[in-house]
């Protein structure tokens, strides 16, 4: 079974620009996980989405967004972007959002902002 | 978010068992102890997780204090692959969703 992948897995942008990064999750997964992981703040949740629904939120500003298709894929999108969203962008994926339920995360999208 | 605390870093030789302790003190009864690792440029992977009782996988043995206010994650034999930032996380089963709340971990170092 294919794992989680995201594309692309590097990118480069200036400030201003904004940004689309695409997650497939593992096939049969329906709950989609961002997180985003820097040096300084470590790995911070950014949102879930399950059903085409985002379900959780977490404390980001609002030019982060996402949404999640029919077929579970999940895109997240950063607008007008700043130096500090430099950052490696992680998708994980589960069944369902279960508590006990294993999430399964790709390898990431390198995003640098110059 | 209930929080937790492990030491920032940690030695370990190949073929040797390694104890990788976690402090949650203020965990609730409906909270889970899940443990994720991360490889160097990898994304996390799940380890293992319980809630009151020991558990085993082919990966790792968890084992739960009786007041459950701490857990270690034992590694049997470490290899070299081993080496990874180990993130010990509490998820109330009691919220919503999937969302996973990792601090800074423990940067497991092991030597050959």
């Amino acid at each position: 079974k294919a794992g989680v992948t995201q594309t692309p897995r590097y990118l480069i942008k200036t400030r201003g620009q904004q940004v689309t990064l695409s997650c497939s999750p593992i096939s049969g997964h329906r709950s989609v996980s961002w997180y985003q992981q820097t040096p300084g703040q470590g790995l911070q949740f950014l949102f879930e989405y399950f059903s085409e629904t985002q379900r959780n939120k977490g404390n980001f500003p609002g030019r982060f967004s996402g949404r999640q298709f029919s077929n579970s894929r999940s895109e997240m999108n950063v607008s007008t972007l700043e130096l500090g969203d430099s950052a490696l962008y992680l998708c994980a994926s589960s069944l369902v959002p279960d508590k006990t339920d294993t999430q399964y995360f790709g390898p990431g999208t390198r995003l640098t902002v110059l | 978010d209930a929080k937790t605390t492990q030491p920032n870093s940690m030695e370990s030789n190949e073929e040797e068992p390694v104890h990788l302790p976690c402090n949650h003190s203020t965990i609730s009864g409906t909270d889970y102890i899940h443990w994720y690792r991360q490889l160097p440029s990898q994304g996390p992977e799940y380890v293992i997780h319980g809630l009151t009782s020991n558990v085993n996988n082919r990966m790792a043995s968890l084992a739960i204090a009786e007041d459950r206010k701490s857990s270690t994650l034992i590694l049997h034999r470490a290899t070299l692959r081993d080496a990874a930032v180990y993130y010990c996380i509490l998820r109330d089963n009691m919220e919503y969703g999937n969302k996973l709340v990792f601090g800074a971990g423990t940067i497991l170092r092991v030597k050959s």
